[in-house]
């Protein structure tokens, strides 16, 4: 089945800084890749998500990549505020035979933005 | 409007009682689903309905009772659970793109925090 490595498990950044959180994934059947921010106590909020036929995809501050012939793909974040301060989870939808119902996630990045 | 609710919010119960999670979205999303969540864990699904039909069990324990009443509404029967069950309790829900058979973004719940004793 498919499975998802994210890497780093902690992310501190001064505010105004770039932030990059990187994941692989293994099912090279997966085509669609969400981004989840979990603020404490809530739910996971969707910020962006990118499908295997695009390369790359910006929402203002915030940008996805995706490599499908290394399966690899990145949330970048840029000029960080402290309100960005969270924990991302990154997620591979395979399509295969549960048609993308199981969302797979990474194992989460906590960032820290420092005032 | 992206809104999934759910409730309550919190809920305390001991491992005698039986007690019910609800959750409901209006964006005509036919896809419902339940996952756990511990703490600094990702989710973990639990099960899914696809057109109010049960489609995947994740091989949860029988104490974790599903039920989709109609297209809005999903709820989680709790009955004799563990303190190990304790956790945030997250729905979801998604649009089903109907000639694909496929699952499209899920949009999550606040949650409802369990705490068993």
């Amino acid at each position: 089945g498919e499975n998802v490595e994210q890497h780093p498990s902690t992310l501190s950044v001064q505010e105004g800084d770039s932030a990059v959180i990187k994941c692989t994934y293994s099912d090279s059947a997966s085509n669609y890749f969400p981004w989840y921010k979990q603020e404490l106590g809530k739910g996971p909020q969707l910020i962006i998500d990118i499908r295997s036929n695009v390369g790359e995809k910006k929402d203002q501050r915030i940008a996805v990549t995706l490599n499908k012939t290394a399966k690899h793909f990145s949330l970048h974040i840029t000029e960080t505020q402290p309100e960005d301060s969270a924990v991302y989870f990154c997620a591979a939808s395979p399509r295969g035979n549960t048609g993308g119902f199981k969302t797979i996630f990474g194992a989460g990045t906590r960032l820290f933005v420092k005032a | 409007d992206t809104e999934v609710t759910q409730t309550p919010k919190h809920l305390v119960m001991g491992m005698t009682n039986k007690k019910s999670l609800k959750c409901e979205q209006h964006m005509g999303h036919r896809a419902m689903y339940w996952y756990k969540q511990k703490a600094k864990k990702p989710p973990e699904l639990m099960f899914v309905y696809s057109y109010e039909k049960l489609s995947i069990n994740e091989s949860v324990p029988s104490r974790f009772s599903p039920e989709c009443p109609n297209s809005s509404l999903l709820n989680l029967h709790l009955h004799a659970l563990q303190p190990e069950d304790s956790a945030l309790y997250l729905c979801a829900s998604s649009l089903i793109f109907r000639d694909q058979g496929a699952a499209d973004t899920q949009y999550f719940g606040p949650g409802t925090r369990l705490t068993v004793l």
